[in-house]
């Protein structure tokens, strides 16, 4: 499994688009770029899945250039409430596993 | 929410004591999944199972035995616990694969284990 490099964690101001930058530079052909978020007390969550270039849902878009290196997690006019840990995996689409670094713990201030 | 639920929630324990916890889905998902979240560390893998009494080790396995006698159930047990495994148990549990054509967990609630 491809090893993942995030940023520890991050502040940033309700109304602000936060991105977190996640580096893989060993990634695989045919792996997809992941990301989950946690909020504190909970299990992890799936928010986006991509990958090649740029995918989009109602939660937050996913920005992959193409040699794939590395990925970014755009989260547009954070509230308090997107505080949290935020994880970047990186696995063949067929795994039967994953493996879970330390994440991105994100604080989002008033 | 996927119906993922974990027994007990919580549960405080001696050291040296046996302890088994709980995943029970009603997802009829193949795979079910161990982990365990301590400061600093974010989530490690224990133990998963691909399929009824098929299971594999993860990354901190040592301690730790796993059963999965039905698709639903799936049982951490710890044969003697130790203050080291003190900690916070998430299960969670895929398909092979997600709608969007990769791979997708849903984790359950946790469950606080204070070994003292």
């Amino acid at each position: 499994l491809a090893k993942t490099t995030q940023p520890i964690s991050m502040d940033s101001y309700e109304g602000q688009e936060v991105n977190i930058t996640c580096s893989h530079n060993n990634i695989a052909t045919n792996d997809y770029i992941t990301w989950y978020q946690q909020f504190p007390s909970q299990g992890p969550r799936f928010i986006i899945q991509g990958y090649k270039t740029k995918v989009t849902n109602e939660v937050a878009s996913l920005f992959i250039p193409a040699d794939r290196k590395s990925s970014t997690l755009s989260l547009p006019r954070v509230s308090l409430s997107d505080t949290a840990v935020y994880y970047c995996l990186v696995a063949p689409y067929n795994t039967d596993k994953l493996i879970f670094g330390t994440g991105t713990r994100l604080q989002v201030f008033p | 929410d996927a119906g993922i639920t974990q027994s007990p929630r919580h549960k405080v324990t001696e050291t040296g004591t046996p302890v088994t916890l709980r995943c029970h889905q009603t997802e009829n998902h193949r795979y079910m999944y161990w982990y365990r979240q301590d400061p600093g560390h974010g989530l490690r893998l224990i133990h998963y199972s691909y399929g009824v009494k098929d299971t594999d080790k993860g990354e901190v396995s040592d301690g730790y035995s796993v059963s999965r006698s039905k698709t639903e159930d799936f049982l951490l047990t710890l044969e003697s616990a130790t203050s080291s495994q003190t900690s916070v148990y998430f299960c969670a549990i895929s398909e092979s694969y997600s709608r969007t054509g990769g791979y997708e967990q849903y984790f359950g609630p946790g469950t606080r284990l204070t070994v003292t």
